[in-house]
């Protein structure tokens, strides 16, 4: 596996379901990044870990619920969603050392649909 | 914190018909402009980082270029595999990156 990884692709959840998605980089880098991509709006921030802490969080509302267990992995556990989170989710890591220099390496994404 | 807006929205182009993206910054400080580009269903893939006014950065039939307030994506001779949407970032702190909302380009053979 090369780069960064995100689980499941798609995923369809009801309003009352409880699930997760997973990020893992096999790039070594010290940051990992949460956006929020939907339709028609520019990607927004959600969450920033910096060496497995957690540097940001954009008033994301308690129902989308980060996780960093070391600094290859990171979660985003999702519970009582509403239709208005159906969007995709991008993972992204960085190195980060000093002057942003803007780098980021994204996953795939997880499209996530609530019904 | 910084804001980048882009335009046009979407742009059509034939194949071979050179065009330029623009991204507009409203910055305290330049820290650095960054473009992306996106296929369907992926995430951003980095193409360019540029700090200074009168910078440039160049791969395959891209060009960036920046001055004090714009930078502009150069599409020399574009081809259709050139077509996904061009997104240009500006810096949030140290880390993290805040978008443009893109343009949708489809070069058409």
């Amino acid at each position: 596996e090369t780069g960064v990884t995100q689980t499941p692709r798609h995923l369809v959840m009801g309003m009352t379901n409880k699930k997760s998605l997973k990020c893992e980089q096999h790039l070594g880098h010290n940051a990992m990044y949460w956006y929020k991509q939907s339709a028609k709006k520019p990607l927004e921030l959600m969450f920033v870990y910096s060496l497995e802490e957690r540097v940001e969080n954009n008033s994301v509302p308690s129902r989308f619920s980060p996780e960093c267990p070391n600094s290859s992995h990171l979660f985003l556990h999702l519970h009582t969603l509403q239709p208005e989170d159906s969007a995709l989710y991008l993972c992204a890591s960085s190195q980060v050392a000093g002057v942003n220099t803007g780098e980021l390496f994204f996953g795939e994404g997880s499209r996530l649909t609530v019904l | 914190e910084d804001q980048v807006t882009q335009s046009p929205e979407a742009l059509r182009l034939q194949e071979g018909e050179s065009s330029s993206l623009n991204c507009s910054y409203t910055v305290s400080g330049l820290r650095g402009l960054f473009w992306y580009r996106q296929d369907p269903g992926k995430g951003p893939e980095f193409l360019f980082t540029l700090y200074s006014a009168g910078e440039e950065k160049e791969k395959e039939r891209l060009k960036a270029t920046l001055t004090k307030k714009e930078s502009f994506l150069h599409i020399t001779a574009p081809k259709p595999e050139d077509s996904a949407t061009y997104l240009c970032a500006s810096p949030r702190g140290r880390r993290a990156l805040t978008f443009g909302s893109g343009t949708r380009l489809q070069v058409q053979p």
